[in-house]
């Protein structure tokens, strides 16, 4: 089975701080994503990143940046953390596609729930 | 952008009724999968349909497709309290990524 795990369930920050939210997936896959979900507004794509050091931005990558590493590790970081940032913070991992494949199912972890003071 | 409109926000029914679900998508797809979160959780993938597809079967899951609405529905049959959960449809377009709908809150009343 693949594993999706994220460094913490709940964290607590002030405004200004910086922030990484970490997520290491144990089935090699190329594709990882970090998402937020609020209520009323879904899950929105904040980035992804479909290898080791490449990264793309997703629809919502203003406050945030992102680091990978290592194929199995994609960090999420808040460089100075506001109110405005509290939210469910979800992270993902996909097999990169090849070809005529259409099999983009992802595999989430628990998420981190942040709360920015 | 989200893509994928579920309909109803939220369904409230009696435990071994049916509930339906529906998601409504606006660009060409490869394919529709739907996601299910308990609360407070990380989403759970449950079943996945090709584009070239019309009706998908799993378990107490039904999936169905038309692309020519622009449309899938998930049927969940004979309901139980542990189907109590938000449930997403992603769209996904051949680009590595999905993009998720808004979900559809189910609460099983027993």
């Amino acid at each position: 089975d693949v594993k999706v795990t994220q460094s913490s369930r709940y964290l607590v920050k002030r405004t200004g701080e910086k922030v990484f939210l970490e997520c290491v997936q144990d089935m090699d896959h190329e594709n990882m994503f970090w998402y937020r979900q609020d209520p009323g507004l879904g899950l929105r794509l904040i980035y992804f990143s479909y290898d080791v050091k490449m990264k793309e931005k997703g629809d919502i990558p203003e406050g945030y940046s992102v680091s990978r590493e290592k194929k199995e590790r994609f960090s999420l970081i808040l460089e100075s953390a506001s109110t405005n940032q509290t939210s469910m913070y979800l992270c993902a991992s996909s097999l990169r596609l090849w070809g005529r494949k259409v099999r983009e199912t992802q595999y989430f972890g628990p998420g981190t729930r942040l709360l920015v003071l | 952008s989200q893509q994928g409109e579920e309909d109803p926000q939220a369904l409230s029914i009696q435990e071994g009724e049916n509930a339906t679900m529906n998601c409504s998508y606006k660009t060409s797809i490869n394919n529709l999968q739907w996601y299910r979160q308990n609360s407070g959780r990380g989403l759970v993938h449950l079943i996945l349909i090709r584009s070239n597809e019309r009706e998908k079967h799993s378990g107490r899951l039904r999936v169905t497709l038309d692309t020519s609405k622009k449309s899938s529905s998930l049927l969940i049959t004979a309901s139980r309290a542990a189907d109590t959960a938000s449930y997403f449809c992603a769209t996904g377009q051949g680009a590595q990524k999905l993009v998720f709908g808004q979900g559809t809150r189910l609460t099983i009343n027993p």
